[in-house]
């Protein structure tokens, strides 16, 4: 089945630590995106990338870190910089034109704790 | 001040109630307006999107933009408990369509 595939589905880290969150997708989308979800805020954007090896920051990328070397693949790196990382990390993928309406589709989503 | 500003609820209704939930935005830039339903320890699913202002149905669904007013809704008719989830509004501008900034989000339980 085409979608999104996000793992670890759950990850625990020890404060200093670095942590690579995996997303691949089989959509064939150019587009794809990172949010942060905490509790009762929503989602937050922290990465986009609009094509291979380019990919610019969102409202909240301070002590993220990603890479677009393929299509199909956008990880995100969760840096020790990051002073509140406990939370529910989403990627998703954008099919539609570039000037125009489409839809967002996402993965099942990562969650972080910070031990 | 926040860009999309969303009734927090969360909203407790009988089931084959009509639900509404509500959305405000501050930016002019945003055209398309969408609807997305999250599950418990899921990614959100598209609802509905629409672009300007309007109304657009989906069966039992209905989304709802006054761009005039800057607030956009969705109703819910002949609710259901598998409609309970949580709500996520999201907008975009043109030029990105694909950066949405959503709402915190209106967590609906439909009680049978």
């Amino acid at each position: 089945d085409g979608g999104i595939t996000q793992s670890p589905k759950y990850l625990f880290r020890k404060e200093g630590q670095n942590v690579t969150l995996s997303c691949e997708q089989n959509l064939n989308h150019d587009a794809m995106y990172w949010y942060r979800q905490d509790p009762g805020q929503g989602l937050r954007l922290i990465y986009y990338s609009q094509i291979v090896n380019d990919f610019q920051k969102g409202d909240i990328a301070e002590g993220y870190s990603v890479s677009r070397e393929k299509k199909e693949s956008f990880p995100l790196t969760v840096t020790s910089a990051q002073k509140n990382p406990t939370a529910f990390y989403l990627c998703a993928s954008f099919q539609g034109p570039a000037l125009g309406a489409g839809e967002l589709f996402f993965g099942e989503g990562s969650r972080l704790t910070v031990l | 001040q926040k860009e999309v500003e969303q009734d927090p609820g969360p909203l407790s209704v009988p089931e084959g109630a009509i639900v509404s939930l509500n959305c405000t935005y501050s930016n002019s830039a945003f055209q398309y307006f969408m609807w997305y339903r999250q599950y418990s320890r899921k990614g959100p699913e598209l609802l509905m999107y629409t672009y300007s202002s309007g109304n657009k149905e989906d069966g039992r669904f209905t989304a709802q933009v006054d761009k005039s007013s800057k607030y956009i809704s969705l109703f819910i008719r002949d609710s259901q408990p598998s409609d309970s989830a949580t709500y996520l509004c999201a907008m975009s501008a043109v030029t990105n369509a694909g950066k949405s900034t959503f709402g915190d989000g209106t967590t609906l339980t439909v009680k049978p």
